[in-house]
């Protein structure tokens, strides 16, 4: 299979609840993005960890790095309605060449 | 805050016929992109642009695939004669200086429907 797998590939959750998102690749990485799409729109950047980072936080975002098992997590905490979209991992792999390889993404439903 | 804007939103063509998709990447960004996504299938990178050269292309990215920044504004993807697996969402992306540990900027996106 495909660098860059996510599952779970839906999720429904409550307003409050934390979610988490889990990413898979394969080869070795310079670094793994994770990324956001609202139906029909384009993708947004939301947070970049490097291969050599074990975690990262922005705002109510937190990821996590394990390139020993070479997954990385995605958590929402305390969701908004608001968060509902895809959630895209992309993955940049070790060496000069600069294209991403994505997941499938996440479904995440956010229920007010 | 500046953005990647792509025309048009949705482009509907006949089988066989070319395509011109359009990006205004963000003002001082050096390196652009073009990425696709088939309904329900992943993000596949087609080719990436720096120096008014392709410096990466992907399998997908065949003779039939065209890329070209005509003035100092515009990027645009060309297809010449479009297949009907061509119908995708396709985006364009750039990047200030392409480093490995920069973020991409994607537009909206144009959603290609080839009959």
């Amino acid at each position: 299979s495909q660098q860059g797998e996510e599952d779970p590939q839906a999720l429904s959750i409550q307003e409050g609840e934390n979610a988490t998102m889990n990413c898979s690749y394969k080869t070795s990485i310079n670094n793994l993005q994770w990324y956001r799409q609202n139906s029909g729109r384009g993708l947004v950047h939301l947070i970049l960890i490097r291969s050599n980072e074990r975690e990262k936080h922005s705002g109510r975002l937190r990821v996590t790095l394990d390139t020993s098992k070479k997954s990385s997590s995605l958590l929402i905490t305390a969701s908004r309605a608001a968060d509902t979209a895809s959630y895209f991992c992309a993955a940049r792999s070790a060496g000069n060449n600069r294209k991403l390889i994505w997941g499938l993404g996440t479904s995440l439903a956010v229920n007010p | 805050e500046p953005e990647v804007t792509q025309t048009p939103s949705h482009q509907v063509t006949q089988m066989g016929q070319e395509v011109i998709l359009r990006c205004v990447p963000i003002s001082n960004h050096l390196y652009f992109y073009w990425y696709r996504q088939i309904l329900g299938q992943k993000v596949e990178f087609l080719v990436s642009f720096y120096n008014n050269e392709i410096s990466e292309k992907s399998e997908i990215f065949d003779d039939q695939f065209s890329v070209e920044r005509p003035d100092g504004s515009n990027f645009t993807l060309k297809i010449r004669s479009t297949k009907l697996e061509d119908s995708a969402m396709y985006f364009c992306a750039s990047s200030e200086r392409g480093g490995l540990n920069e973020k991409l900027f994607f537009g909206s996106g144009t959603q290609l429907s080839v009959l």
